[in-house]
């Protein structure tokens, strides 16, 4: 079975900081999506960015761009000019190219912006 | 215009009652599913349709029974509630495979058992 780790449960920065989130998993698998998601107080889950496991190229959305290591099974989560908006907690997904479609998640990190 | 809407959104209720929760997307999705988060924001599937057929059905209690009635709709009944059961109940959907087909995931249900 997949996992997803975590191992910062709280991370802080200043506004307009750069920030990163890590995450490792495991799989046996070869081909799959890794898939960083925001949650804000609202509740409501937000999809951040998302890394194909057979590209090499770090995927990048605007000022939010992961680091994505397919040997050591790294996928952390880069957050530039950090803004109060983006307090949040963020979890990292993992989910199977193939068969079932669930998602698989890490246990969160607490990030936090100090203006 | 909601994609995937939940009702209700609070709930709060008895031990030993049962409850359903309700999820609906107007997102012509074929495949659905239930996420609970428990008090420490840990996230883990619970079941997956698709189609209006079970595909996914993980260690859940056999307390907890969902419904498809249609590929729009995914309910959750829950029978006999515990403590335990208090958590924030998320529904999702998304249309097949692929990394560009994402779970929308709706606002969830936030379930307290007293």
């Amino acid at each position: 079975a997949q996992t997803v780790t975590q191992s910062q449960p709280e991370m802080s920065v200043q506004e307009a900081e750069t920030v990163t989130l890590s995450c490792t998993y495991d799989t046996s698998e070869s081909d799959y999506y890794l898939f960083w998601y925001k949650q804000p107080p609202s509740r409501q889950m937000i999809l951040v960015i998302r890394q194909e496991a057979y590209k090499q190229q770090n995927a990048t959305e605007n000022r939010f761009s992961v680091n994505f290591q397919k040997a050591a099974k790294s996928f952390s989560l880069k957050i530039s000019d950090s803004q109060l908006g983006d307090a949040a907690m963020y979890f990292c997904a993992y989910r199977s190219a193939r068969g079932a479609q669930k998602l698989v998640f890490g246990q969160g990190t607490r990030l936090t912006i100090n203006p | 215009d909601t994609a995937v809407s939940q009702t209700p959104k609070y709930l709060v209720t008895q031990m030993g009652n049962d409850k359903s929760i309700k999820c609906e997307q107007n997102l012509g999705h074929d495949t659905m599913y239930w996420y609970k988060q428990d008090s420490k924001k840990f996230l883990k599937i619970m079941f997956s349709y698709n189609n209006k057929e079970l595909i996914i059905n993980e260690t859940v209690p056999n307390r907890f029974s969902p419904k498809s009635p249609d590929k729009a709709h995914l309910n959750l009944h829950i029978n006999s509630l515990e403590l335990g059961d208090s958590a924030v109940y998320f529904c999702a959907s998304n249309l097949g495979a692929g990394i560009y087909n994402e779970q929308f995931f709706g606002p969830g249900t936030r379930l307290t058992v007293l």
